[in-house]
């Protein structure tokens, strides 16, 4: 069975620091996705990253993918309120199945 | 811009009822999953279908649930009968082949058994 760790499962802040939240794996992804979750509804695509050291930019998030492809941190600048929800990495590996799993999530709640 | 259709959004029901949700995932995607997701973890595969066809449903409780996607465009899901600890968000959705990894979600629909 494949696993996808996720650190820290909870993480509480002041409006306008800075944070990382990692993701972790014993094995090669082929690509990996963050989510975004509020309460109540489906997790939103942020981003996908395919390539190894791969670095992508969303405004104040920062999605960094490991050299080897086995792990991925994202990382926000300035957190605001609206940065609140659940972050969910979710991998695929090279085996042909296609769906994802999903690692069990990190809830951020950034207090004003 | 277009977007996986679920309904209902919230159902409660008795253990040992039948429930049904259905999902309409983007046109055009031929891909569709089925995940459940359990307050605080994140979400579980039950099933993925390309087209009508199902790739895999090793996860699918089978005794108790089922899923087709008769057309290959909507899908419906059903647990029969359901049970307390079926009580999850239950989430679609769907991709454009089944070798891209990028899907996209719907809205979920919450199951309360009492």
């Amino acid at each position: 069975t494949q696993l996808l760790e996720q650190s820290p499962q909870f993480l509480s802040i002041q409006e306008g620091e800075n944070l990382t939240v990692y993701c972790n794996s014993s094995s090669v992804f082929s690509s990996l996705q963050w989510y975004r979750q509020e309460p109540g509804e489906g997790p939103v695509l942020l981003v996908t990253v395919v390539t190894g050291g791969e670095v992508k930019k969303l405004k104040r998030l920062t999605f960094q993918f490991g050299d080897a492809r086995k792990d991925s941190s994202l990382h926000i600048t300035a957190a605001q309120p609206g940065d609140t929800g659940l972050y969910l990495c979710a991998g695929a590996w090279d085996t042909g199945r296609r769906a994802l799993t999903f690692g069990s999530g990190t809830r951020l709640q950034v207090q004003p | 811009e277009a977007e996986v259709a679920q309904s209902p959004r919230y159902k409660i029901t008795e253990k040992s009822q039948a429930v049904a949700f259905w999902c309409d995932p983007i046109s055009g995607h031929a891909t569709l999953y089925w995940y459940r997701q359990i307050l605080g973890q994140g979400p579980e595969l039950l099933v993925q279908f390309q087209d009508e066809s199902v790739v895999d449903d090793s996860q699918l409780p089978k005794d108790r649930f089922s899923a087709e996607r008769l057309k290959g465009v909507d899908s419906t899901l059903k647990i029969q009968p359901a049970e307390l600890g079926d009580s999850a968000m239950y989430l679609c959705a769907s991709s454009l082949a089944q070798r891209t990894d990028t899907q996209y979600f719907g809205p979920g629909t919450r199951l309360t058994v009492l």
